[in-house]
């Protein structure tokens, strides 16, 4: 069974560009979650979601970021436009969502490394 | 203030050396402690969870351990190999809405290095 999918693996570009990134949940997982993760430090939630409704975005930077997850599947992650600080990795991560919520496991992908320059 | 910290920040260690990671943590209430690793270029991958009843649960070489009372977790690493190299993070979560809908709190990680 194929994990949780991201693309691109790698994005270089210049800043106040626009870039998206994408996600592929493990299939039947219905809680997908959106992280930031800098160098030498652990995974910053940046939005979760249940099925297609965004549950907790209170650490995303609506003025430039956004998200959707329309079908409740699949998930794309947008910054414009990007600033040099937005060099990082970011990380997708799914998991079951079916209410044992405080033992669930959650399943990250290989993540998407951003390069602003 | 919900914190983890974990300790040290990195390690260096002989193939075949045991080491300990450590985590020590502020979340409360608590609801259960994962130890993830994470490979170079890699999604974390969870070792091992710990409810507040368990003080220890093994994965094969990796043990990690819990005190609930003082808050402290530990993560031992029997006769390391060189596919041990990576960073060891340590994820503590809340039981209820502390911080609205997200109470999952991560460290910073332990970089490990294991050489031949």
């Amino acid at each position: 069974e194929a994990g949780v999918v991201q693309s691109p693996r790698y994005k270089i570009i210049e800043k106040k560009q626009p870039v998206a990134f994408w996600c592929n949940p493990i299939s039947g997982h219905n809680t997908l979650y959106w992280y930031l993760q800098n160098l030498g430090q652990g995974p910053e939630l940046l939005i979760r979601y249940e099925n297609e409704e965004a549950v907790d975005d209170s650490q995303l930077p609506k003025d430039r970021f956004s998200a959707e997850r329309l079908k409740g599947v699949d998930s794309t992650l947008k910054i414009q436009p990007a600033e040099l600080g937005d060099s990082a990795v970011y990380l997708c991560a799914s998991s079951l969502g079916d209410g044992g919520v405080h033992q669930e496991t959650q399943y990250f992908g290989p993540g998407t490394r951003l390069l602003v320059l | 203030k919900n914190q983890v910290e974990q300790s040290p920040q990195s390690l260096i260690i002989l193939e075949g050396k045991n080491c300990t990671l450590q985590c020590n943590y502020t979340v409360s209430p608590f609801s259960n402690l994962r130890w993830y690793k994470q490979d170079t270029g890699r999604g974390p991958v969870s070792l091992t969870i710990m409810t507040f009843s368990e003080n220890t649960k093994s994965n094969g070489r990796y043990t990690a351990t819990l005190d609930a009372d003082t808050k402290q977790s530990s993560l031992h690493i029997t006769a390391s190999q060189l596919s041990d190299s990576a960073s060891y993070i340590c994820v503590v979560r809340g039981w209820g809405d502390q911080t609205g809908a997200n109470n999952l709190f991560f460290g910073t990680g332990t970089r490990l290095t294991v050489i031949p």
